[in-house]
């Protein structure tokens, strides 16, 4: 039973344009809210988080919104630059023990 | 600063040996944890020490998986012995205390891997 679903496997944008990382849960129990980076042969690197009492975090070229009605996460990158290309993780948390999705793999072209 | 260091990077063993993984976090954490990845699937919470106790162990597939970290510093994870099933990528992070709290978070620091194959 997947309580972090990240259903698209890939996407694939053009290098200056926005990408959009969507992430569905299902645990009402999270309160924070973290997106990870992995390239090929490291570990995920921490990214950008929000907690459930807000609805947007930004950092940067990233923002993450957060929809709770619709147990619902997004994170944006503007603008996309090849160097995003990676995989990217949706987690959520209660009291620090983290639950991930799949993963996307975000390409951004040249 | 040192980050998070695993060994061995990978590790290819037969169905029934044993194996053992070894973690290192940053020092002065005090918050260890365990994940795997199963190929193509999602990042797996495994368990979690605070110095050397473990605090939450729910993640832990059987037991034929030991988790210990003396002294509150390296860990280590043995698989005995060691099934199909158990191949993939085991990562370990660490963190400072507290590890977490309502609406908190204290960011998990995750180390590169090691890749377990089981033949």
């Amino acid at each position: 039973d997947q309580q972090v679903k990240q259903n698209s496997p890939s996407l694939s944008v053009q290098e200056g344009r926005i990408s959009i990382l969507n992430c569905d849960y299902t645990n009402s129990m999270f309160d924070y809210f973290l997106w990870y980076k992995k390239y090929p042969a490291e570990g995920p690197t921490f990214l950008i988080s929000i907690s459930s009492i807000k609805d947007k975090n930004e950092d940067g070229r990233f923002t993450v919104f957060l929809n709770k009605s619709a147990k619902h996460l997004s994170l944006h990158i503007v603008p996309s630059q090849p160097g995003d290309s990676a995989v990217y993780f949706c987690a959520a948390s209660p009291n620090s023990k983290l639950t991930f999705g799949k993963g996307i793999t975000l390409s951004v072209r040249p | 600063e040192a980050g998070v260091t695993q060994f061995p990077s990978h590790s290819v063993i037969e169905k029934g040996q044993t194996v053992t993984l070894r973690c290192d976090p940053i020092s002065g954490h005090d918050n260890l944890y365990w994940y795997r990845r199963v190929m193509g699937k999602e990042i797996k919470f495994l368990l979690h020490f605070v110095k050397e106790s473990k605090q939450d162990e729910s993640g832990m597939p059987n037991n034929r998986f030991l988790a210990e970290r003396t002294g509150g510093t390296y860990s280590t994870l043995k698989v005995q012995p060691a099934e199909l099933e158990d191949s993939g990528v085991y990562f370990c992070a660490s963190s400072q205390s507290p590890a977490g709290g309502p609406y908190t978070y204290n960011e998990q620091f995750f180390g590169p891997g090691t890749r377990l194959t089981v033949l």
